[in-house]
């Protein structure tokens, strides 16, 4: 069974490029949500996606944006990149609410740094 | 918005020492989740915890919610080197999104 997989594992861009960051989530699970997690803090969640709609979405400007394909994968967006943006981007898979557990299974994540 | 407030932010101790880590809301939850994540790793869900003064044990972890559902701890009786990481509380309220604490670093002197 395999768990939460995300790619690419590290990437460089520099400022003012576009990045997407793609993810699958663990089998079974119909719902997926992004995190940010800047070194030394916890993830800061950026938005969540069900049925190929965003569901909600945490404090980040239009920048970053997403998308859920049908067969429940995602990509994460970000545009016109900040140093700022550098950070462990995770995604987490989930079953839509409802399923009686809110249980997250995190990816492992993709390091991006912005130069 | 919603904040989780976490304490201590970094916590020593020697290996057989105890360890605990509180988290606060402003806020009543719905749930609470408490997540380990180990040195270079990602988040791994621990456990969750819905009724008000809930008390979960897993080995040497236990875990609780507060009456009012507005606080929570996690305790590690006699620690272990395994247990090194960071510990962090995400909370739930309205809404499905988890809100995380700024986390709690154990480290484990052998």
């Amino acid at each position: 069974d395999a768990g939460v997989t995300q790619s690419p594992t590290h990437l460089i861009k520099t400022r003012g490029q576009q990045v997407t960051l793609r993810c699958s989530p663990k089998s079974g699970h119909d719902t997926v949500s992004w995190y940010q997690q800047a070194l030394g803090q916890g993830p800061q969640f950026i938005f969540q996606y069900y049925e190929e709609e965003e569901r909600q979405r945490g404090n980040f400007p239009d920048r970053f944006s997403g998308h859920q394909f049908p067969n429940y994968s995602s990509e994460l967006n970000v545009n016109a990149l900040l140093l700022g943006d550098s950070a462990l981007y995770l995604c987490a898979s989930s079953l839509a609410a409802g399923a009686g557990t809110y249980e997250q299974y995190f990816g492992p994540g993709t390091r991006l740094t912005v130069t | 918005g919603q904040q989780v407030m976490q304490i201590p932010q970094y916590q020593h101790v020697q290996e057989g020492e105890d360890f605990t880590t509180y988290c606060n809301s402003s806020t009543t939850l719905s749930n609470i989740q408490w997540y380990k994540q180990r040195p270079g790793g990602h988040p791994v869900f621990l456990i969750q915890l819905v009724k008000s003064g809930e008390v979960k044990k897993q080995k040497r972890l236990t875990f609780q919610f507060g009456e009012a559902k507005k606080n929570s701890s996690l305790h590690i009786t006699a620690t272990q080197t395994t247990d090194v990481g960071t510990y962090f509380c995400a909370a739930q309220g309205g809404s499905e999104k988890l809100v995380f604490g700024k986390g709690t670093k154990l480290t484990v002197n052998p």
